[in-house]
């Protein structure tokens, strides 16, 4: 049982380059989620999706994009990269909406020069 | 606005007692967490409480909720050297999105 699978594990970018970040969880969970986890100010929210078919804006979605390609994948598409978006992406799944026992991926780690 | 709040570092000697605090903005949480992030890896859930309890024991870890100060502890008791790792507080956005607000973490160092 894989749980979530992120890929890549490793990632630089140029400024003003795009690329997807994919996530995949086989638990059969409703909700997932994307973080971002920078020194100091723990996870902030991205974006998330309740369930298959819905996606909504987390705490910090500017230069973000997501698609909920089925149950089991949910992407973060980051269209033209930025400095400032340099740092660690975590996807997460749950089992239950309103009662939040996440699932996390080990993390994507961004590097924008 | 919503705001959790941790201290940043805890160093202990194995074997004695960690005590991680929290403080929280959001008093319409039904459930509080915590989380553990071992390095190199994701968070994992260690414990979490209902929000109408204001104790709960699992094995060595002891969570404590006090609702009129808005803070929760952890306690980890006997600690050994495998705890190192940054432990989360998180949650409940007053909308009840399933949104869960993180607290900065706070890393626990535990020295032989």
């Amino acid at each position: 049982n894989a749980g979530v699978t992120q890929t890549p594990k490793f990632q630089v970018l140029k400024t003003g380059q795009s690329m997807t970040l994919q996530c995949a969880q086989d638990m059969n969970h409703n909700s997932m989620y994307w973080y971002r986890q920078d020194p100091g100010m723990g996870l902030r929210l991205i974006y998330y999706s309740a369930s298959e078919g819905t996606t909504d804006k987390g705490e910090v979605p500017n230069g973000y994009n997501v698609s909920r390609l089925n149950k089991r994948e949910f992407s973060l598409r980051l269209e033209s990269a930025a400095p400032s978006q340099t740092s660690v992406y975590f996807c997460a799944s749950n089992p239950q909406w309103g009662y939040e026992k996440l699932f996390f991926g080990s993390g994507t780690q961004l590097s924008v020069l | 606005g919503e705001d959790v709040e941790q201290s940043l570092f805890l160093s202990v000697r194995e074997g004695d007692s960690s005590v991680i605090n929290c403080t929280y903005t959001d008093s319409s949480s039904t459930y509080l967490y915590w989380y553990k992030q071992e390095p190199g890896a994701g968070l994992q859930l260690l414990t979490y409480i209902f929000s109408n309890m204001d104790m709960k024991q699992d094995q060595r870890l002891t969570v404590l909720l006090n609702k009129k100060d808005k803070h929760l502890s952890l306690r980890i008791a006997d600690t050994q050297t495998g705890d190192s790792a940054i432990y989360f507080c998180a949650e409940h956005g007053s909308s009840n999105t399933g949104k869960l607000i993180f607290g900065q973490g706070t890393t626990l160092q535990v020295k032989p």
